[in-house]
């Protein structure tokens, strides 16, 4: 059972749009969200997050939007730059054992930004 | 501060042997996650250990299995290789709930 769901496994952009990336969830008790970045043969590095008593956070270029009734969250990219052609991963926490939280991460979204 | 290392990088490994990998946090770190990362498959987690003891641990046969050391370094142990276990390991550090930072993985190969 896929907790934490991008069903995009890719997508195109050119450069200077906006990238959209979409994530789903299920399980009520994530109440933080994360977005990585991945390059081949690297481990993924952070992103941007988001609380679950926030809607909107954003960073540079970077914006995440909740919207918990829909239990859905995007990544906004703009303007797209080439260097942003990537693996996307977005990670939910939520309570694991002994009292700790764990996170739990989507397949995956590549992003191509088209110079 | 130096980031979280792994080692080695790349193994080749025989169905059957088993094999050990290694993982040192960010200074100061105290827990230390395990994923796997396979082809279309994303990461999956492996298990968490926080001051030397396992506090989470993912859906995988008892043939993983991990500790982790008095200075946070942790390894992980695949038993009886199979051909499934080719993968990217990951190996993550964090100090509170809001990030965790990862290293740059093993590339295990299973022939």
């Amino acid at each position: 059972d896929q907790q934490v769901k991008q069903n995009s496994p890719s997508l195109s952009v050119q450069e200077g749009r906006i990238s959209i990336l979409n994530c789903d969830y299920t399980n009520s008790m994530f109440d933080y969200f994360l977005w990585y970045k991945k390059y081949p043969a690297e481990g993924p590095t952070f992103l941007i997050s988001i609380s679950s008593i926030k809607d909107k956070n954003e960073d540079g270029r970077f914006t995440v939007f909740l919207n918990k009734s829909a239990k859905h969250l995007s990544l906004h990219i703009v303007p797209s730059q080439p260097g942003d052609s990537a693996v996307y991963f977005c990670a939910a926490s939520g309570p694991g054992g002994a009292g700790s939280y764990q996170l739990t991460f989507g397949k995956g979204t590549k992003l191509s930004v088209i110079p | 501060k130096a980031g979280v290392t792994q080692t080695p990088r790349y193994l080749i490994k025989t169905r059957g042997q088993q094999v050990t990998l290694s993982c040192s946090p960010i200074s100061g770190h105290r827990s230390v996650s395990w994923y796997q990362q396979t082809p279309g498959q994303g990461l999956q987690f492996l298990f968490e250990y926080f001051s030397e003891t396992q506090r989470n641990k993912g859906n995988f046969p008892g043939r993983f299995s991990g500790r982790q050391f008095s200075n946070s370094r942790s390894e992980m142990n695949v038993s009886t290789l199979e051909l499934g276990d080719s993968a990217l390991y990951l190996c993550a550090s964090s100090s509170d709930r809001t990030k965790q930072y990862f290293g740059p993985g093993t590339r295990l190969t299973v022939t």
